[in-house]
């Protein structure tokens, strides 16, 4: 099983509503990475974990809030969003730990387009 | 900052011609990765090329690393419909005191029948 499954694939919320998105990994990595992206733009990075610890936290807005609950399960729980943070929610993983020069292989899941009304 | 330039962003040629994206930083990066992303997906990676000047061939791909570790091109040849897509560089290197993958900007390619 060499997939990253994220959940759901689309996604519609008003600014007052808390949803979540999933993803989920069994090839064993041990670093998952959360990514938005808007139209036509590259990922940008917005949390890393490793080892089941948040590593990297790019300055997020706190409505934005992951979570791994093990080694194969990420979550990004969503609170209170605005209009400008519609985008396409990618969800990876890796083999290492995302702490060294890495030159991991990065498994993406085909993402979760969300639009905030 | 460690940026990373592509360009072109849009590159719109006719089936069975050559192409060259080019992916340019001022910054060393210990590697750097090619990915492919087709509308609705992530991104899949192609190739990653780690020593300066390193040329890796994938089918009609071909990748170079620049000798100094800032740069890194990939040429099409003979381009075919299945190879539009966005087309993303990324770096590994440090930032913040942490080692990251950092992506380009980005080529967007179209390639008509």
């Amino acid at each position: 099983d060499t997939e990253v499954t994220q959940t759901p694939k689309h996604l519609v919320m008003g600014m007052t509503n808390k949803k979540s998105l999933k993803c989920e990994q069994h090839m064993g990595h041990r670093a998952m990475y959360w990514y938005k992206q808007k139209a036509k733009k590259p990922p940008e990075l917005m949390f890393v974990y490793s080892y089941e610890k948040l590593s990297i936290n790019e300055s997020v807005p706190s409505r934005f809030s992951p979570e791994c609950p093990n080694s194969s399960l990420l979550n990004l729980h969503l609170h209170a969003l605005q209009p400008e943070d519609s985008a396409l929610y990618l969800c990876a993983s890796s083999q290492g730990a995302a702490v060294y020069p890495t030159n991991e292989k990065l498994f993406f899941g085909s993402g979760t387009q969300l639009s905030v009304l | 900052t460690q940026l990373l330039e592509q360009s072109p962003q849009f590159l719109s040629i006719q089936e069975g011609e050559n192409l060259t994206v080019y992916c340019n930083s001022s910054s060393v990066f210990s590697s750097l990765q090619w990915y492919r992303q087709e509308p609705g997906e992530g991104p899949v990676l192609l190739v990653t090329v780690v020593t300066g000047g390193e040329v890796k061939k994938l089918k009609r791909l071909t990748f170079q690393f620049g000798d100094a570790r800032k740069d890194s091109s990939l040429h099409i040849t003979a381009a075919q419909t299945g190879d539009t897509g966005l087309y993303l560089c990324a770096g590994a290197g440090r930032e913040d005191s942490s080692y990251k993958l950092i992506f380009g900007s980005g080529t967007r390619l179209l390639v008509r029948p």
